[in-house]
């Protein structure tokens, strides 16, 4: 059974500060990380894909994966109002089986990030 | 690019009643998935098609889900009968296939009285 954790929160962030969001997943198959933010009534938005160890940056935003630990992380630089949303995490695994395509994801429950001005 | 489309938008609709939801992927994206997700929750996988295949449907209610994507294009969601803890956010996805992301619609939000 695949499992993804996160902090549920709130997460409370300062305007200006780095905001660090976290998870793990339990499936050392998984090969395909992703981090998706939604706003409350919006559908999932993609902000990061990562496939190997390392850090990867895309603007304010940094993903981490550590597939040792099995661990997978976002942090979100000079933290601004308008990234207050809740942040999912989904990690799948890419095979053959699958028909050439993805596996669905599995999510987490997600963590809500509250950016205080 | 135009994003994927979903409809309608919302539903009511009362217990035991039937109800249907549309998607239309992304141009060019072979792989469409339905999600599930209910308030508070991350979305949870129902059915995954590839092309007009289906590839895992394994957490889909089959006595009372159903959907197809028959032309490998667009695909229906059905819900017969319903029932109270159906109501949630239905999400389509879909993606080019590999390892490649996946990108939602707006979804369809169903609430059963």
């Amino acid at each position: 059974q695949k499992e993804v954790e996160q902090n549920s929160g709130p997460l409370s962030v300062p305007e200006g500060a780095i905001a660090s969001l976290n998870c793990t997943y339990s499936d050392r198959g998984s090969q395909s990380f992703f981090w998706y933010r939604q706003y409350s009534g919006k559908s999932p938005e993609l902000i990061m894909s990562i496939y190997s160890n390392g850090d990867k940056e895309d603007g304010r935003f940094t993903a981490q994966l550590n597939k040792a630990s099995q661990y997978v992380s976002l942090l979100i630089r000079d933290s601004q109002p308008s990234d207050s949303a809740t942040y999912l995490c989904a990690v799948n695994i890419w095979s053959l089986d699958s028909g050439g395509g993805a596996d669905g994801l599995t999510f987490g429950k997600g963590t809500h990030l509250i950016i205080q001005p | 690019e135009a994003g994927v489309a979903q409809s309608p938008r919302y539903k009511i609709i009362e217990k035991r009643q039937s109800v249907a939801f549309w998607c239309n992927p992304i141009s060019g994206h072979a792989t469409l998935y339905w999600y599930q997700q209910i308030l508070g929750q991350g979305p949870k996988l129902l059915i995954q098609f590839q092309n007009n295949g289906v590839v895992d449907d394994s957490q889909l209610p089959k006595d009372r889900f159903s959907a197809e994507r028959l032309k490998g294009v667009d695909s229906t969601l059905k819900i017969q009968p319903a029932k109270l803890e159906d109501s949630a956010v239905y999400l389509c996805a879909s993606s080019l296939g590999g390892n490649q992301p996946q990108h939602f619609g707006d979804g369809t939000r169903l609430s059963i009285l």
